[in-house]
């Protein structure tokens, strides 16, 4: 059974810090990386996706992977209450025979002004 | 361009009927792949179509059936709906270039489905 772990949270952090959210997999041969944002009643929205190891960077968004970990975070700089949602880590297994990704059950942030 | 949209927003069915939800792909674009979200889940992946053909199945039961059409927009049929099967349903469209690409997928707007 291919897993994607999050820690549910909610993370809680004030307005302007940096929020760091993490995601652990078990198939070591998983080759995507993927964070969606998912607001409340709304469909998951891509963020970033990220393919190797090291930081991606996007805006307001860093992407990190550690393949040898099994590792992949997303880092919110200056976080802002309209970031307050649920944040769904997915990735995409290796020779799954077809593209679809296994998703986390994300981390809810809550940005506090 | 045009997004991925969905049909019927929200539905709501009884025990034992059927359903049949719509996706339209994001324009150029030529796989749909469906996932059920189940409150406070993470979506779990039910099929994927490419080139109106099912290019992949999750761990759902046959009672959960699909195809695609040539313009690459897509169905998803439940029949014998079960309490469970009450969730978010949503379509990611996406192009692949050929059967194991990874390409980003796209989200619609989901089908709420409530069985009672």
């Amino acid at each position: 059974q291919k897993e994607v772990e999050q820690n549910s949270g909610p993370l809680s952090v004030p307005e302007g810090a940096i929020a760091s959210l993490n995601c652990t997999y078990s198939d070591r041969g998983s080759q995507s990386f993927f964070w969606y944002r998912q607001y409340s009643g709304k469909s998951p929205e891509l963020i970033m996706f990220i393919y190797s190891n090291g930081d991606k960077e996007d805006g307001r968004f860093t992407a990190q992977l550690n393949k040898a970990s099994q590792y992949v975070s997303l880092l919110i700089r200056d976080s802002q209450p309209s970031d307050s949602a649920t944040y769904l880590c997915a990735v995409k297994p290796m020779n799954s025979g077809y593209s679809t990704l296994t998703f986390g059950k994300g981390t809810m942030l809550l940005v506090s002004p | 361009e045009t997004g991925v949209t969905q049909s019927p927003t929200h539905l709501i069915k009884t025990r034992g009927q059927q359903v049949t939800l719509r996706c339209s792909s994001q324009s150029g674009h030529n796989t749909v792949s469906w996932y059920q979200q189940a409150l406070g889940q993470g979506p779990q992946f039910i099929f994927q179509y490419y080139r109106e053909e099912e290019n992949g199945r999750g761990n759902f039961p046959p009672r959960f059936s699909g195809l695609q059409f040539p313009n690459y927009s897509s169905e998803l049929n439940v029949n014998a709906l079960e309490l469970d099967d009450s969730a978010l349903y949503l379509c990611a469209s996406s192009l692949l270039r050929d059967r194991l690409s990874s390409d980003e997928q796209f989200f619609g707007p989901g089908t709420r489905l409530t069985v009672l």
